[in-house]
């Protein structure tokens, strides 16, 4: 039974602390994304990736935070510093694009910055 | 700048009856778009999806329609079920588009 995971599930760090969440996509498929999902912006898209290679990261504020796909089994984002502002729930999906926009999502990271 | 717009933050139904949920976008070149639902503490899943060339996609209870000249789209849920209880969420995809854009969500709670 194919699906995304996400680690870890949930994280409560302090102000200033690097964080960093894991993400394996589905095998065979081409596309990952991460997503935050708030109360305003609902899924807010941050970064994807085609075959491993970065396509926009333009919804992520560059000073603080960094996606990576070093390999097709792990997808990255990291945080640093983290900042309360940054708590929310975080999304890993991947999928074969372009097509449908038929996307298979992890169970999500909660991430709290106290 | 929403692409995806999903105005009603949330809806109550009795069971039984209809849930319509409703979706506005604003890019012409999406090809297709989709719902998603999700419950508490689970990621997303897909429920259903429309291409841009039919008015409507029906599967079991679920029915979305698209009007394309009014750039909208709606969810029918006949009859909701109180296990239909989550958030939806409407995306808008194409085939020249790279990216699954999500609206805000709407969340559906029927009352038993």
């Amino acid at each position: 039974d194919a699906r995304v995971t996400q680690t870890p599930r949930h994280k409560v760090t302090e102000m200033g602390q690097e964080v960093t969440m894991r993400c394996q996509p589905i095998l065979g498929h081409n596309t990952v994304f991460w997503y935050r999902q708030t109360m305003m912006q609902g899924l807010e898209l941050l970064a994807y990736f085609r075959n491993r290679a970065p396509l926009d990261d333009s919804g992520m504020p560059k000073d603080r935070f960094s996606a990576e796909m070093p390999d097709a089994t792990l997808a990255t984002l990291k945080i640093q510093p983290s900042e309360p502002r940054d708590s929310a729930v975080y999304f890993c999906a991947s999928g074969l694009l372009p097509n449908t926009g038929e996307l298979f999502f992890g169970e999500g990271s909660r991430l709290t910055v106290l | 700048d929403q692409q995806v717009k999903q105005n009603s933050p949330s809806l109550s139904v009795q069971e039984g009856r209809i849930s319509i949920l409703n979706c506005d976008y604003t890019n012409s070149m999406f090809d297709y778009f989709l719902w998603y639902k999700k419950y508490p503490a689970e990621g997303p899943t897909f429920l259903i999806s429309i291409s841009s060339i039919k008015d409507k996609n029906e599967d079991g209870r679920f029915t979305v329609f698209l009007n394309k000249s009014a750039k909208h789209l709606s969810l029918h849920i006949v009859p909701s079920q109180p296990g239909d209880s989550a958030v939806y969420f409407c995306a808008a995809s194409g085939t020249s588009y790279d990216k699954v854009i999500f609206g805000p969500g709407t969340s559906l709670s029927v009352i038993p």
